[in-house]
């Protein structure tokens, strides 16, 4: 039973556009909600992350954007760049686990 | 500071067989985790130590198991391998465990036959 639901399963934007992913959780004891990158043959590394007391964070051109209430968060990609072709789990922390979103994999045409 | 390095990389095993995997992570990181991934399943949380200790254990069988060395090395060990335990393994090592940031080796493959 997935913790985390994460949408969609992948997306094709067009380079210099908004690539935008979506999770949703239901545990109100989460307490570190992080998004990974993925390239293929390669480990998840770390992307951007955010608390639950904070409704946004933004490193470069990457945002999370959090609703505790609705519980729900999203990582917005600006300016897509071929580069950034990777697939994107979302996921969240509680006891020294981290509970992944099924990922989302993103293409971005040049 | 080298990153976390996992052995072997690739790993053919025949049904019945039991199989053990290694990790070394980062120097100064206490915590590992382990991880298995599969197109199907995605991302699932195996176990986490931290100090040679199991501090939280994922829901996978008892044929799966875990240890940590006090060099903060770790092991994992699978026994009675099934078709399904075919999957890319990942260990992440962090300073003292989630939310601490996590990074992660490259796997070990594992087919199982």
């Amino acid at each position: 039973q997935q913790q985390v639901k994460q949408s969609p399963q992948s997306l094709i934007v067009q380079k210099g556009g908004i690539s935008i992913i979506n999770c949703a959780y239901e545990n109100t004891a989460f307490d570190y909600f992080p998004w990974y990158q993925q390239f293929p043959g390669k480990g998840p590394a770390l992307l951007i992350a955010i608390r639950p007391d904070v409704s946004e964070k933004k490193e470069g051109r990457f945002t999370i954007s959090f609703n505790k209430s609705a519980k729900q968060f999203s990582l917005h990609i600006m300016d897509s760049q071929p580069g950034d072709s990777a697939t994107y789990f979302c996921a969240a922390s509680r006891d020294y686990k981290l509970s992944f979103g099924a990922g989302t994999t993103v293409t971005v045409r040049a | 500071k080298a990153g976390v390095t996992q052995t072997p990389r690739y790993l053919i095993k025949t049904r019945g067989q039991q199989v053990t995997l290694s990790c070394s992570p980062i120097s100064g990181h206490r915590s590992v985790s382990w991880y298995q991934q599969t197109p199907g399943q995605g991302l699932q949380f195996l176990f986490e130590y931290f100090s040679e200790t199991q501090r939280n254990k994922g829901n996978f069988p008892g044929r799966f198991s875990g240890r940590q060395f006090s060099n903060s090395r770790s092991e994992m060990n699978v026994s009675t391998l099934e078709l399904g335990d075919s999957a890319l393994y990942l260990c992440a090592s962090s300073l003292n465990g989630p939310p601490d940031t996590q990074y992660f080796g490259p796997g070990t493959r594992l087919t199982v036959l």
